[in-house]
């Protein structure tokens, strides 16, 4: 069974400082994607980045990228430079190439200070 | 371009009463998705559909029933509400492929008393 694991349920981070959300996941999908949610207070969610499991490089987009390392089955998602907007609840996500559902992990609340 | 479009976006229900919430969208997409939402469990699948016609159980999918008689419509009934199915729900829809990422309407927020 395929599974998500979000270790961090609520974390501070002082303005302007990289933070790394942490996401493990297991499969048994030769082929999967792993994709970042991101839900502000206003309740909408956000698509951020994917990561292919035959991806050669990390995933980037902006201030975003993932940290994706295969053996360790985990897709960690880091913000640099993060700013007050950044504080939200964020969702790591799996969908692998045999399965028609893509699963949630339960999520990081993420607190920027000023 | 309106992408996911839930209805009704708030709604308060005594328990025993029935409800569908609709989900439409127009991005073509084949898969449709039911999800809700509750504080500290993350988003938990109720009922998913490939296609027109087709409808599948997720997690959670005790006390739902969905129909997708139209490609853009997902619609998720409740047929005798109960005070547990207070929460807040999601419709999503995508392409097929692994590597596509669901679009996600904004959400309805239910209240059963």
């Amino acid at each position: 069974a395929q599974k998500i694991t979000q270790t961090q349920p609520g974390m501070f981070v002082q303005e302007k400082e990289a933070v790394t959300l942490d996401c493990t996941y297991d499969t048994s999908d030769p082929s999967y994607g792993l994709f970042w949610y991101k839900q502000p207070s206003s309740g909408e969610m956000i698509f951020l980045i994917y990561q292919g499991s035959y991806d050669q490089q990390n995933a980037t987009e902006g201030r975003y990228s993932l940290n994706f390392q295969k053996a360790r089955k985990s897709a960690n998602l880091v913000i640099s430079a993060s700013q007050l907007g950044d504080s939200a609840m964020y969702f790591c996500a799996m969908k692998g190439d045999r399965d028609d559902k893509i699963i949630f992990g339960k999520g990081t609340r993420l607190h920027i200070l000023p | 371009n309106a992408g996911v479009t839930q209805t009704p976006k708030f709604r308060v229900l005594k328990t025993g009463q029935s409800m569908t919430l609709l989900c439409a969208q127009d991005m073509n997409h084949e898969y449709m998705y039911w999800y809700r939402q509750d504080p500290g469990m993350g988003l938990r699948l109720i009922h998913y559909s490939v296609g027109e016609g087709t409808t599948a159980k997720g997690e959670v999918p005790d006390g739902y029933n969905v129909s997708r008689l139209k490609k853009q419509n997902f619609l998720l009934g409740l047929e005798s509400a109960a005070p547990s199915q207070t929460s807040v729900y999601f419709c999503a829809s995508s392409l097929q492929e692994y590597n596509q990422p669901q679009h996600f309407g904004d959400g309805t927020r239910l209240s059963i008393l």
